[in-house]
């Protein structure tokens, strides 16, 4: 059992670059969450999903997109990188119900952009 | 003023030492409590959940006061391996994405 995987580890982009960041998780879940993180904000919803084929924005969309074609994946697009998007990026993934709150995560995509 | 704020640290503690960390909310219809630890470049992962009776699971305890609006956890007999951030985690209104992690505090304990 891996739980959460995220791929890349580490990325650096140049402003104006794409990228999609890749996250499975194999224990069946059908939340799936992208956070990121970063000094003294603490982690910051960007996008979350309740099922395969449904996504919504959270706290802090702008900038990024995401899809979810099937249910272990969860896939986190930067159409146009910018310096501001340098950060920690979690992607995490609970069951519905009570036990959503706790929330099983990656071990993180640390990005820098140029 | 931030919908959940903790105190950053570092709390640097002798091995043994009992520690606490506060961790206040501003929104009084927040429903659900939790404690996630997170080491140093790794992902956070739940500690505990925190419940309105308080609970304990073996060295820790975090406990909930709703009228002062704040969750506490406290560690006694202080490990190395206790060393870590932790985080605050407050649902407010319901719904998984009204969850608001806290900036998280730093704990070092030292031989």
């Amino acid at each position: 059992n891996a739980g959460v995987t995220q791929t890349p580890k580490f990325r650096v982009l140049k402003t104006g670059q794409s990228m999609t960041l890749l996250c499975a998780q194999d224990m069946n879940h059908e939340y799936m969450y992208w956070y990121r993180q970063d000094p003294g904000m603490g982690l910051r919803l960007i996008h979350y999903s309740v099922g395969e084929g449904t996504t919504a924005k959270g706290e802090v969309p702008d900038g990024y997109n995401v899809s979810r074609l099937k249910k272990q994946n969860f896939l986190l697009g930067l159409e146009s990188a910018a310096p501001s998007q340098t950060s920690v990026y979690f992607c995490a993934s609970s069951y519905p119900g009570l036990a959503v709150y706790e929330q099983y995560f990656g071990p993180g995509t640390r990005l820098t952009v140029t | 003023r931030k919908e959940v704020e903790q105190d950053p640290g570092p709390f640097n503690v002798p091995e043994g030492a009992t520690v606490a960390f506060n961790c206040t909310y501003s929104n009084s219809a927040s429903q659900s409590f939790f404690w996630y630890r997170q080491d140093c470049r790794k992902e956070p992962k739940l500690l505990m959940s925190v419940y309105s009776s308080g609970n304990e699971d073996g060295r820790f305890t975090a406990q909930l006061n709703r009228a002062s609006q704040y969750i506490s956890l406290l560690i006694r007999d202080s490990k190395l391996s206790d060393s870590a951030t932790y985080l605050c985690v407050v649902n407010h209104s319901g719904g998984y994405q009204k969850v608001t992690f806290g900036t998280g505090t730093k704990l070092q304990v030292i031989p």
